[in-house]
């Protein structure tokens, strides 16, 4: 069965400190790759997604994720993260046409000012 | 552009009661998904829906349907409710292939009691 795993629950980061979530996908064939972020008490929002060609994407706020398909990962990125970026993030994987995003778990991120 | 809209925001119920969700896309966006989250299983596919059929589903009882109209609108109906129902339902919306990113509402928070 196709699954997603974010392996950081809990990342607690100092402001101006380098960001990396990981995120690894169960699945050899073609896939779309999203991360998500919650911001306290609001709805998810796409902050990245992947299709096709360059496997670095960018996204919004800063963001950034590299896809390596040899290594099932879409890992995000953030050089230098703020006490706004506090939130939990999620990453999605639509696999083979399916019409469904499976979720990883997330990661809950808290940034000390 | 109005984002994803979901009625009614907050519901309370007793188990054997019935639910409605209602959820209204993005102008534009002709398919529908609906989620499940829940503290212990994270975010879990319910079904998708697209000009009027389901073209996927996930693994859950038959109890948990839906249906979508012909303005896009889509609602998700829960029967004889348990106590293990109470989660936020997410409905988001995406304009036509398992590429486009999909769009999250801010969720129906429903409390079985």
């Amino acid at each position: 069965a196709q699954s997603v795993s974010q392996h950081n629950h809990h990342v607690i980061l100092s402001e101006a400190a380098s960001l990396e979530l990981g995120c690894n996908y169960s699945y050899g064939g073609t896939v779309n790759l999203f991360w998500y972020v919650q911001y306290p008490g609001q709805h998810l929002q796409l902050l990245l997604k992947y299709f096709s060609g360059d496997p670095l994407v960018k996204g919004i706020k800063g963001f950034e994720a590299e896809f390596i398909k040899s290594k099932f990962s879409f890992n995000l990125r953030k050089p230098s993260v703020q006490w706004s970026d506090t939130a939990e993030y999620f990453c999605a994987v639509n696999a083979d046409s399916s019409y469904k995003l499976i979720f990883g778990s997330g990661t809950r991120l808290l940034v000390r000012p | 552009k109005a984002g994803v809209t979901q009625t009614p925001r907050y519901l309370i119920k007793t188990r054997g009661q019935q639910v409605t969700l209602s959820c209204s896309p993005i102008s534009g966006h002709r398919s529908v998904s609906w989620y499940q989250q829940t503290p212990g299983q994270g975010l879990q596919f319910l079904f998708e829906y697209f000009s009027e059929t389901q073209r996927n589903k996930g693994n859950f009882p038959g109890r948990f349907s839906g249906r979508q109209f012909s303005n896009s609108r889509s609602e998700m109906n829960v029967s004889t409710l348990e106590l293990g129902d109470s989660a936020l339902y997410l409905c988001a919306s995406s304009l036509t292939t398992e590429a486009d990113p999909q769009y999250f509402g801010p969720g129906t928070r429903l409390l079985v009691l």
